[in-house]
């Protein structure tokens, strides 16, 4: 079963609206989770790395203020879209950070903005 | 920084043939992860195969093997008898262990369909 349940899998909305994506961590605790976007036909990128609680590290280009992202507890990381525009239209892609083991994936978010 | 190159953007082969997706990387790290995810058509990242630098021996999973050439940075995915299932996106990947948490690096992908 799933060790990392991403909601919602799929979010249509208006351009201006903020939009929240939630990873949860099913079957451990998650000190760290990072954010990844995966524009069609393209490989994933990361966006940021989620640490719980404290402020998360965001990759070079990504824009701290778009993307908010919080990780409160153990067993869960948001990221949050802001003032989403058309160009925020893409997949993302949470994973866990499980030390030396494989990173273990949410099914991903399909953001279209209209 | 790492690099991962997928030099192949598409592949395809028939049922039941074998099929082999290369992966070049350049790191000056002398211990490290490898891995091969697959992402089908509904976009689950899906841990194909795990390969550990400090490791000879190449990681074999069912169908699924790797040729690991640690010297020449070269991490190929070998698919045996090959199915209709296995038409996906291959991604390769690269992790550093720091100890604090590793990032995956991740080539640009090869796009693998399989035919009857």
């Amino acid at each position: 079963g799933a060790v990392v349940s991403q909601h919602p899998s799929w979010v249509i909305c208006k351009s201006g609206t903020s939009v929240k994506i939630e990873c949860r961590s099913l079957d451990f605790q998650a000190t760290t989770m990072f954010w990844y976007r995966q524009f069609p036909k393209q490989s994933l990128m990361l966006m940021a790395t989620s640490n719980e609680g404290s402020k998360a590290t965001y990759e070079q280009g990504v824009e701290k203020d778009k993307f908010l992202i919080n990780h409160a507890s153990l067993t869960l990381s948001t990221l949050t879209v802001t003032s989403a525009h058309p160009e925020d239209s893409s997949f993302y892609i949470c994973s866990s950070y499980r030390g030396n083991q494989p990173q273990h994936f949410g099914d991903g978010t399909r953001l279209s903005i209209l | 920084a790492q690099t991962v190159t997928q030099s192949q953007p598409e592949m395809s082969v028939q049922e039941a043939e074998t099929v082999t997706l290369s992966c070049t990387y350049d790191t000056s790290e002398n211990n490290y992860y490898l891995f091969w995810y697959k992402q089908p058509p509904s976009r689950q990242m899906i841990l194909v195969i795990r390969q550990e630098a400090y490791k000879q021996q190449n990681a074999t999973e069912n169908r699924f093997s790797v040729n690991f050439q640690k010297a020449a940075k070269s991490f190929s995915l070998k698919i045996s008898d090959s199915q209709l299932g296995d038409t996906a996106m291959y991604f390769c990947a690269f992790m550093k262990p720091t100890g604090t948490a590793s990032k995956l690096t991740f080539g640009t992908g090869t796009r693998l369909q399989v035919t009857l």
